[in-house]
């Protein structure tokens, strides 16, 4: 079964750059759509973007400016990076699976990330 | 651009049946899908397609859709439903991207 597994540092200094990588396991990368998604703390979802093993991406139009997702199809894994990370920033990121750019199937585990001094 | 609406809270008693709507103008053209998300949790996807129930999903979760509003049905909810439940949809009149509503608490009083 598909498995998908968030890495990246927990910490991050305000004006910093995050990186974060979601590593795919049990089916190859090179197929459906690829998301992040995030979620501040005690907060509701956010859509992030997409991308497909192309490389063709498309990012939620109030963070297009700061976020870059990336992919790697030889290590079956895709890549977020976000710039000038604010407090507003700090939350649960998940990768997930995007089918048919419709549902988002299965979910990573999520890894948070707090921006601070 | 779109939102989606979702009543911050519902309760039921065990049980009984659950109805969570999600109302917005981008439904009529995009599809909806719901996911249940327990606390410090990542969250399931329950239904998709605005009423198609993914595999080992319980048959007690159904979904339904007209015009604007969609709706989660839990039909006999229980005590193991309690949980944020999160609608999903597109907005595709600019530049196409994804929506989600606010979230609702489901409440198993």
């Amino acid at each position: 079964q598909v498995q998908l597994q968030e890495s990246g540092p927990g910490l991050v200094k305000p004006s910093e750059t995050l990186s974060l990588t979601c590593t795919v396991s049990g089916d190859s990368i090179s197929s459906y759509y690829w998301s992040w998604i995030r979620q501040p703390p005690g907060k509701g979802l956010e859509w992030i973007g997409y991308i497909y093993y192309s490389g063709s991406t498309n990012y939620n139009p109030s963070l297009k400016s700061r976020v870059t997702i990336s992919v790697d199809t030889s290590k079956n894994q895709f890549s977020l990076k976000l710039t000038s990370m604010t407090a507003a920033d700090t939350a649960v990121y998940f990768c997930a699976r995007a089918k048919e750019m419709g549902w988002f199937d299965p979910w990573g585990q999520g890894t948070l990330v707090t921006v601070s001094s | 651009s779109y939102e989606l609406t979702q009543p911050p809270s519902v309760s039921v008693s065990p049980g009984q049946t659950a109805r969570i709507t999600c109302s917005g103008d981008a439904l009529p053209k995009q599809y909806a899908y719901w996911y249940q998300q327990k606390p410090g949790q990542a969250p399931v996807l329950v239904i998709y397609k605005d009423t198609e129930r993914p595999s080992g999903i319980p048959e007690r979760f159904s979904g339904s859709s007209s015009g604007t509003t969609v709706t989660l049905t839990i039909s006999g909810v229980q005590a193991e439903d309690e949980a944020d439940y999160y609608c999903q949809s597109a907005d595709s009149s600019d530049t196409f991207h994804v929506l989600f509503g606010g979230g609702t608490k489901l409440t198993v009083l």
